[in-house]
């Protein structure tokens, strides 16, 4: 089955600063990778998402890129705000027609200060 | 309100006893999803169903089950539950065309 490694499981960064966080996949069928931000208390929220024939896709501060060769992708996050602390969770999937079934990384804590 | 609820919101529990989370969602979505999160090991899929008639094991279902009553309801049940069950529950949904899950806020479960 697909496997998702997610690096760092913690980043601190100043306000302002920009944050980068990684993953990578081990199922090269794996054409589909949405990025959740996960506030505490609350469940997941889809934030960006990237799919296997698009190489980068932004939205406003937040960016992500994907490098099938290599089988990893990026969450980068531009001028940081305290509002941007939270989870982070990156996920792999493959299929079609809504089949697809996530297998998530473990998590980024992102700690942004004032 | 809430397109996604779980209930109840938090519940503590002793060994041996059995419990039934519930998932409700007003998204009309066929697709719902039971995840567990612990600690430094993300989100984990127990189960997961894409219509009323389709129920699926994922990575974890051992010593659990599931109930999907009807498009808007899908029950998580711990049998009898042991103290390595205690996480926090996740209830999801998506439809058939988009991708995006949406998660309801979360059951955190404690066995003693």
């Amino acid at each position: 089955g697909e496997n998702v490694e997610q690096h760092p499981s913690t980043l601190s960064v100043q306000e302002g600063d920009s944050a980068v966080i990684k993953c990578t996949y081990s199922d090269s069928a794996s054409n589909y990778f949405p990025w959740y931000k996960q506030e505490l208390g609350k469940g997941p929220q889809l934030i960006i998402d990237i799919r296997s024939n698009v190489g980068e896709k932004k939205d406003q501060r937040i960016a992500v890129t994907l490098n099938k060769t290599a089988k990893h992708f990026s969450l980068h996050i531009t001028e940081t705000q305290p509002e941007d602390s939270a989870v982070y969770f990156c996920a792999a999937s493959k299929g079609t027609g809504g089949s697809y079934i996530p297998t998530f990384g473990r998590g980024t804590s992102l700690i942004v200060h004032p | 309100d809430a397109d996604v609820t779980q209930t109840p919101r938090n519940r503590i529990t002793k060994t041996g006893k059995r419990i039934m989370l519930e998932c409700s969602q007003t998204k009309g979505h066929d697709r719902m999803y039971w995840y567990r999160q612990d600690p430094g090991l993300g989100l984990r899929l127990i189960y997961y169903s894409f219509d009323v008639k389709d129920i699926n094991k994922g990575e974890i279902s051992d010593g659990y089950s599931v109930s999907r009553q009807a498009q808007a309801k899908f029950s998580l049940s711990l049998e009898s539950a042991i103290p390595n069950q205690t996480a926090l529950y996740f209830c999801a949904t998506s439809d058939a065309v988009l991708n995006e899950q949406f998660f309801g806020p979360g059951t955190r479960l404690t066995v003693l």
